[in-house]
C-alpha cells in the first residue's frame, strides 16, 4: 500500500475486556515494529518482526501484551484483560531491510489507534 | 531511565530565525541518531539522521549537529517556517547490534508569525 495503515484509529473497551489492533506495514517492508505512546511522551519500543520473526519483545509491558505477524506482512497486537492504564496511543511502523542486512533507517509510522480502557 | 532526553518540552521561535532542538543521550552504544517531526492527529516522520562517525549532517534547512563526547546532539532548522512548527522526537540506536529504537519526549516547536 501507500503507507502504514492501523485499525481501528479509535477503541474505546471496557476494563477486563480483550482487544487487538491491527497495522497493515508498507508492502515491501521486511521490519515491522510496535510502540506505545502515552499522552506527552515518545513512542516507547513494544516489538517488533522482521518478516514473521519476533527477535525482541522486550518492551511488551506485562504477558497480557502479545503481538503476531503469521504471514510477514500485516500484524495485530493483542491487549488481554485490558487496563485503565493501557490507555494510549498504540503505533505501528515499518522499514525496509535491504538484502546483506544493510539497513535502511527510515521508520515509516502510522496513524496509530488511540485506545481508552474505561 | 531514560536514555534519550529531551529536556525543553516546547520552543517558540520567531518565523525566519534559527530553531534549535536539543538532545543527550547516555547510553554510549548508541551509534546512529534520528530526528522525526509529528503533525497533529499524524504519525511521526523521518526527518534527518546521523552516523556517530560524523559529527554533522545537512539537509536543506535542517542540520544535525552530534558531540559524542558531551553525548549530546542538537536539529538545527534555519530558516524557521511556519510549517515547521510540530513536535521533533529525537531517537538513537546501536545500528548493526539490534533494531530497536529508543525515542525522546519530545520537543513542540511554535514558528511565530
Amino acid at each position: 500500500g501507500a503507507g502504514v495503515s492501523q485499525s481501528p484509529r479509535y477503541k474505546v473497551t471496557k476494563r477486563g475486556q480483550d482487544v487487538t489492533l491491527r497495522c497493515d506495514p508498507i508492502s515491501s517492508h521486511a521490519t515491522l515494529y510496535w510502540y506505545q505512546q502515552a499522552l506527552g511522551q515518545g513512542p516507547e519500543f513494544l516489538t517488533y518482526f522482521n518478516y514473521e520473526a519476533q527477535p525482541d519483545k522486550s518492551g511488551l509491558p506485562s504477558d497480557r501484551f502479545s503481538a503476531e505477524r503469521p504471514e510477514g506482512s500485516i500484524s495485530t497486537l493483542t491487549i488481554q484483560r485490558t487496563e485503565q492504564r493501557d490507555s494510549a496511543m498504540y503505533r505501528c511502523a515499518s522499514s525496509l531491510k535491504l538484502a546483506g542486512g544493510e539497513f535502511q533507517e527510515t521508520q515509516y509510522f502510522g496513524p496509530g489507534t488511540r485506545l481508552l480502557v474505561l | 531511565d531514560q536514555q534519550v532526553k529531551q529536556n525543553s518540552p516546547s520552543l517558540s521561535v520567531q518565523e525566519g530565525r534559527i530553531s534549535i532542538l536539543n538532545c543527550d543521550y547516555t547510553n554510549s552504544m548508541f551509534d546512529y541518531f534520528l530526528w522525526y517531526k509529528k503533525y497533529p492527529a499524524e504519525g511521526p516522520t523521518f526527518l534527518i539522521s546521523i552516523s556517530s562517525i560524523k559529527d554533522k549532517n545537512e539537509d536543506g534547512r535542517f542540520t544535525v549537529f552530534l558531540n559524542k563526547s558531551a553525548k549530546h546532539l542538537s536539529l538545527h532548522i534555519v530558516p524557521s517556517q511556519p510549517g515547521d512548527s510540530a513536535v521533533y522526537f529525537c531517537a538513537a540506536r546501536r545500528l548493526n547490534r539490534d533494531d530497536k529504537i529508543i525515542f525522546g519526549k519530545g520537543t513542540r516547536l511554535h514558528i511565530l508569525p
